[in-house]
């Protein structure tokens, strides 16, 4: 089955905690991103990469790290967690986008973050 | 800059009743334009997209949307609600001149469907 998997799916963590929510995906899409929920404010990007060793800030990467090593996984690293990174936080992937071919993202389920 | 709003942070109506989730869009280029819902402790699903050709694209679930280019808009619509519908549903834009794959989303249509 195609997917999108995270984990944890939930997590409450204390101030300063380093932290890694893992992402893993089984389509072999080209394009990876996180982003995180809150409410009011709808979705917004963290970090995206576009394929294997690249990676780019997004509109909130202040606070996190991201590696994409391999095509399949795209952890997101919280070195120094703060109660404001307290979120739900969406891993998501694509094929890679070309002139017609934007594709549609595929989305984990979420993991639901508190920091204390 | 590319933004989307969605002017309705919640939309109600009974089941059998249309169904219509607003959303405008502001880009430099063209816009790829596309909706998801998301239902309770679940990630976002696609729910359809327009590229480019008609302006009414039907996607999943009965669900379609009409793209308005001199209203810049992108309206969700369901002839008939059910009950199930009852989700958050985000519109979402990328701007074809955007040299990433940049894609902004609404805040969010709560929609309720009461029997």
């Amino acid at each position: 089955e195609a997917q999108v998997t995270q984990n944890p799916r939930y997590l409450i963590t204390v101030t300063g905690k380093k932290l890694t929510v893992t992402c893993s995906q089984n389509m072999n899409h080209e394009y990876m991103s996180w982003y995180r929920q809150d409410p009011g404010l709808g979705l917004r990007q963290i970090y995206y990469s576009m394929n294997v060793e690249v990676t780019d800030k997004g509109d909130v990467p202040e606070g996190y790290k991201v590696s994409r090593k391999e095509k399949r996984n795209f952890p997101l690293i919280l070195e120094s967690p703060s109660p404001n990174q307290t979120s739900l936080y969406f891993c998501a992937s694509s094929l890679y986008p070309g002139r017609l071919n934007t594709g549609e993202l595929f989305f984990g389920e979420g993991s639901r973050l508190t920091v204390l | 800059a590319q933004s989307v709003a969605q002017p309705e942070d919640q939309v109600n109506v009974a089941e059998g009743n249309p169904l219509t989730v607003k959303c405008t869009y502001s880009v430099s280029g063209n816009p790829y334009l596309f909706w998801y819902v998301q239902y309770p402790n679940r990630g976002l699903q696609f729910l359809l997209k327009y590229i480019t050709g008609d302006n009414l694209v039907k996607g999943s679930y009965g669900f379609e949307a009409e793209f308005n280019k001199s209203q810049t808009s992108f309206h969700l619509k369901k002839p008939s609600a059910l009950v199930s519908d009852s989700a958050l549903y985000f519109c979402a834009v990328r701007d074809s001149a955007g040299g990433d794959y940049k894609l902004s989303f609404g805040a969010g249509t709560t929609v309720t469907v009461r029997a």
